[in-house]
This record gives C-alpha cells, sequence and structure tokens, in this order.
C-alpha cells in the first residue's frame, strides 16, 4: 500500500516567518495530496490540495507544491501568525481495488509560531 | 456543512469489554472510514467502507471490526478492549477526495 512520510514532526518559527513542511509518498498511482490542519482539540480540516496534473498551488498565505517524478509534495507558509499553530497532516489518495478512493496520512507536523 | 458526528466524546472501559463507537454522517457520502491518532503516529487507518455492507481493512485492524448496515452510520467495535487501545479515534467520512472528520472520541481502556 500507500506510505506518506513526512518532516518534520516538530517546527517552531518566529511570527512572521515561513514555515515549510515536507511528505513524501511511494506510490506513483496517487493522485491526489490534500493537506489538513489539526488545531488542539479540534477535528482536522482540509486547507489546500492539489492534484497530480499542477505542480503548485497558491491560496493566500499557504501554497502547495508537487514533484511527482520526485514523489514529494510540501506545503508553504509565509508570514506566520500564532493562529496557524497546529498539527498540520498531509495526505496521499489512491483508488483502491475496490473502486473507492483511500487516503494514507502522514505523521503529522507540530508547528508553534512564536509571537 | 457536511456534518460527521460520534456517539461520544469520552470513554471508559475497562479491559475485555465488547466496545462500540459509532459515527454518523448526513451528506449521502459512500466512503467513511475509521483511524486511531496517537501522539507521533499520525492518523493511521484501521478499516473504511465504500458502501453499505462492505468493507476493507486498513493498515492496523487487527482487534477491531467495524459495521455498516446503513449508509450513514459506521461503527467500530473493540471485541475485547485492551489498554493498547487507549487513543483518540477519529470517523471520516469523504467525497472521492475530501474528508470530513467527526469530533473525535478519546476511549480510556482500564
Amino acid at each position: 500500500g500507500e506510505n506518506v512520510e513526512q518532516h518534520p514532526s516538530t517546527l517552531s518559527v518566529q511570527e512572521g516567518d515561513s514555515a515549510v513542511i515536507k511528505c513524501t509518498y511511494s506510490d506513483s498511482a496517487s493522485n491526489y495530496f490534500p493537506w489538513y490542519k489539526q488545531e488542539l482539540g479540534k477535528r482536522p480540516q482540509l486547507i489546500i490540495d492539489i492534484r497530480s496534473n499542477v505542480g503548485e498551488k497558491k491560496d493566500q498565505r499557504i501554497a502547495v507544491t508537487l514533484n511527482k517524478t520526485a514523489k514529494h509534495f510540501s506545503l508553504h507558509i509565509t508570514e506566520t501568525q500564532p493562529e496557524d499553530s497546529a498539527v498540520y497532516f498531509c495526505a496521499a489518495s489512491i483508488r483502491s481495488g475496490a473502486g473507492s478512493y483511500q487516503l494514507t496520512f502522514g505523521k503529522g507536523t507540530k508547528l508553534s509560531v512564536i509571537p | 456543512d457536511v456534518k460527521v458526528t460520534q456517539s461520544s466524546r469520552y470513554l471508559v472501559k475497562r479491559t475485555g469489554e465488547k466496545v462500540f463507537l459509532e459515527c454518523v454522517q448526513d451528506m449521502d457520502h459512500e466512503n467513511m472510514f475509521w483511524y486511531r491518532q496517537d501522539p507521533g503516529l499520525g492518523l493511521r487507518l484501521i478499516y473504511f467502507s465504500y458502501d453499505v455492507k462492505m468493507k476493507e481493512k486498513g493498515d492496523i485492524p487487527e482487534g477491531y471490526s467495524v459495521s455498516r448496515e446503513k449508509k450513514e452510520r459506521f461503527s467500530l467495535i473493540l471485541e475485547s478492549a485492551s489498554t493498547n487501545q487507549t487513543s483518540m479515534y477519529l470517523c471520516a467520512s469523504t467525497t472521492n477526495t475530501e474528508a470530513f472528520f467527526g469530533q473525535g472520541t478519546r476511549l480510556t481502556v482500564v
């Protein structure tokens, strides 16, 4: 099955600096790569995603890049703010043999933005 | 708004008990998933279901079973709870892409 590796496991940045989280995946058939943000005590929520036919996608201070050849994708947060502090999960989606889609998650990155 | 509701926020059960965790979604999604979340291990897939009465094992199915009798409801069953099943359990309902999570059930097995 798919294997998603995520680094780093923890990341501390000063407010206003940029943060980068990187993920690699193993199955070249994966074609959808979402990122989820989980604030303390809350459920994970989708913040941005990218499909295999796109190399980069941006939404305000958040951007995601995808390198299909190298099988890695990254989340970039610019001008970080304290409310960006959370655990971030990357994921890769692959169509299962049963015809459904299966999301495999990375282990998460705990981002702390220091005011 | 998609709503995914888990029946309990906190549960405390004794070793050996049979435990049922219920999840209900209101968006007519075909795909439903059960994950457990542990510090440093992220979200690990236990079981998923792509249709009523259909189920597939995820990465860590041992010690668990599931039931999908109705499209909107996906139940996780711990046949005989053990202390190593103490964890946060998250249910998700998905379109073909985006996953919508429940609020989680923190299960403690004593």
